[in-house]
């Protein structure tokens, strides 16, 4: 069956510009994260949602970013004023129970 | 299609037991294979392997690649409670493929 999706697969913006990352969830997942990979840095955890629970945005670097995840589905992630160091790949990941089901990110680079 | 394959999905033992995580893969370009603890939500890297054959150790924790089998274990032994989490297979190559992880539980 179809996996997680996410789109662009790659994204190159200029800094200070808006950016927006989508994700595609696998149907009936209830759990949704968000992760990001920087080059030299490890898998970084961002927000995660869970049901119709408040999401744990425990994991945002700052203000610039936010997501939110419409209708218990489809997540989009925003960075606002992108500055170099948010390039990173962005990874979704869906869940059911504790399995983890990533996508395959997109890769951001902030010029 | 590149993918990684994580095995058991989950597991409950008890203290002072040990107990072997496997990831397998099949990849292209293979590039290095990284083991992450996950509590909670945030992931904490344990060991990133490219050698084969080479173990390496971080206290009660071990882990070792085969590059001829595609496969690769993560031991803990002497287990305690702290050490219950879902532990990630990463492998990179061309880019970055996940496991869907296996959930360790140690009971007291």
């Amino acid at each position: 069956g179809a996996g997680v999706s996410q789109s662009p697969s790659n994204k190159v913006t200029e800094k200070g510009k808006d950016v927006e990352l989508r994700c595609d969830p696998i149907s009936g997942h209830t759990a949704l994260y968000w992760y990001r990979q920087s080059l030299g840095q490890g898998l970084e955890f961002l927000i995660y949602f869970q049901g119709n629970s408040a999401p744990d945005k425990s994991g945002l670097p700052s203000d610039r970013f936010s997501a939110e995840r419409t209708g218990g589905s489809v997540s989009t992630l925003t960075i606002q004023r992108t500055q170099q160091e948010d390039s990173a790949v962005y990874l979704c990941a869906s869940s059911y129970s504790h399995e983890q089901y990533f996508g395959p990110g997109t890769r951001l680079t902030v010029t | 299609e590149d993918k990684v394959v994580q095995s058991p999905l989950s597991l409950v033992v008890h203290e002072g037991d040990t107990v072997t995580l496997n990831c397998s893969y099949e990849v292209t370009n293979f590039r290095s294979l990284l083991w992450y603890k996950q509590e909670k939500k945030a992931p904490t890297f344990l060991f990133m392997l490219t050698s084969s054959g080479i173990e390496k150790k971080s206290g009660r924790l071990s882990s070792i690649l085969d590059k001829k089998e595609l496969f690769s274990i993560l031991n803990i032994t002497a287990t305690q409670t702290g050490d219950s989490a879902i532990y990630l297979c990463v492998e990179l190559g061309n880019q970055f493929y996940f496991g869907t992880g296996t959930s360790l539980t140690v009971i007291p």
